[in-house]
């Protein structure tokens, strides 16, 4: 069964803080997926990288293919960063989703 | 350009009742997923649609779900008989062209509130 586990549960932070969230996986995949949730709902897809890492203003995505493990990191975080982070494995076209990390920055 | 969009937004029914969900994806997205989430939880996958014919269906819970993309735009989620179990967001998602390796980025509609009363 593919599983998808993400720590911690709940962070809370201070502004300017960094911020690392995990993700480990237990299948092979084709590429792993970290999202975001704001309360209301809307999901926005942050990064899909299936080796290395990726950068994205203050966001970096890495991921260890044999460890089967990915993190999140958010460099001199800040309040509008509250959100749902959510990891995803993209296995035979599907995703496969954590149960989401629930960030709070307080200012 | 448009993104995703879903209706209704809020979708209250009474145990029993039979309810449809549209999905209406980016424009030339191929691949459409539905996707259900619980109250604290992650979502997860029902079913994903590539053109007109369901790929994977193997996330639908059981025979009441059934779902529908006949011109490989606009799909439809079906729920015959709803329970109160079934209360969730439910989340359409469309990408481009995954080819046979997957992986292409997902873009998802705000969603569809269902509470089964």
């Amino acid at each position: 069964k593919n599983e998808v586990e993400q720590s911690p549960q709940n962070l809370t932070a201070q502004e300017g803080e960094f911020i690392t969230i995990n993700c480990s996986y237990s299948v092979g995949i084709s590429a792993l997926h970290w999202l975001q949730q704001h309360p209301g709902g809307g999901i926005v897809s942050l990064f899909m990288l299936s080796s290395g890492k990726k950068k994205h203003g203050r966001l970096i995505a890495t991921i260890n293919i044999q460890e089967k493990h990915s993190s999140l990191h958010i460099t001199a975080s800040h309040p509008r960063d509250s959100a749902v982070y959510i990891c995803a494995d993209e296995y035979g076209n599907k995703l496969v989703f954590g149960a989401g990390t629930i960030l709070r920055v307080k200012s | 350009g448009a993104g995703v969009s879903q209706t209704p937004s809020n979708k209250v029914t009474e145990k029993g009742k039979y309810v449809e969900l549209r999905c209406d994806p980016i424009s030339g997205h191929t691949a459409l997923y539905w996707y259900r989430q619980s109250l604290g939880q992650g979502p997860e996958f029902l079913i994903y649609f590539q053109g007109t014919g369901a790929a994977d269906d193997s996330g639908l819970p059981n025979d009441r779900f059934f779902a529908v993309r006949p011109e490989g735009s606009v799909s439809t989620l079906k729920i015959q008989r709803t329970e109160r179990g079934d209360s969730a967001v439910y989340l359409c998602a469309s990408s481009l062209n995954p080819g046979r390796e997957g992986a292409d980025t997902q873009y998802f509609g705000p969603g569809t509130r269902l509470t089964v009363l």
